[in-house]
């Protein structure tokens, strides 16, 4: 069983739309929850973390945890044909930030 | 503040060959991690180090592959002898306390 996935995708949204990905987890040690964005023949870079119920906004970017439904969810409002990447969300039990990934969702945002 | 270095950028090699990869991690950041990547799927954790030490290398091939860190600082990841499965991306990252992880650019494996 895969701790981390991410089952929605690819994702194809117009400019200007809300892009909403999600994730779950199986291991409910789960503490810390990282979004990283990955351009095509790039390597992932961080964009948000989140380690407690609720939401956190950053931006145009605001990542939601439920650590009851053991989900994860990033939210990109206003998207920009930019935002085009695979957007990888990861996990971690503990602080020494071993991170475990799903397999990524592939966006689109259509000029 | 000076990146993840990661060299080289691209190999191809035939199977049953050897290879290495390099990396230096962002200074400070007492934790490297290597991931391997392949197309489609997500990053998959090689190997943990902790300063010089292995702190998890569970899902490591031994039998083909190895990674040392020997001064704690920078680190290599052989393969040795390559399959054709073992075409990906590889991934070195670092972190520091209190620092979530930071990627290098990566190289990309081709075994032909």
């Amino acid at each position: 069983q895969k701790e981390v996935e991410q089952n929605s995708g690819p994702l194809s949204v117009p400019e200007g739309a809300i892009a909403s990905l999600n994730c779950t987890y199986s291991d409910r040690g789960s503490q810390s929850f990282f979004w990283y964005r990955q351009y095509s023949g790039k390597s992932p870079e961080l964009i948000m973390f989140i380690y407690s119920n609720g939401d956190k906004e950053d931006g145009r970017f605001t990542a939601q945890l439920n650590k009851a439904s053991q989900y994860v969810s990033l939210l990109i409002r206003d998207s920009q044909p930019s935002d085009s990447a695979t957007y990888l969300c990861a996990g971690t039990a503990r602080d020494d930030y071993k991170l475990s990934f799903g397999a990524g969702t592939t966006v689109t945002v259509r000029a | 503040e000076a990146g993840v270095a990661q060299s080289p950028r691209y190999k191809i090699i035939e199977k049953r060959q050897s290879v290495a990869f390099w990396c230096n991690p962002i200074s400070g950041h007492a934790t490297l991690y290597w991931y391997q990547q392949i197309l489609g799927q997500g990053p998959k954790l090689l190997i943990q180090f902790q300063n010089n030490g292995v702190v998890d290398d569970s899902q490591l091939p031994k039998d083909r592959f190895s990674a040392e860190r020997l001064k704690g600082v920078d680190s290599t990841l052989k393969i040795q002898p390559a399959k054709l499965e073992d075409s990906a991306v590889y991934l070195c990252a670092s972190s520091g306390t209190n620092s979530p992880l930071h990627f290098g650019n990566g190289t990309r494996l081709t075994v032909t």
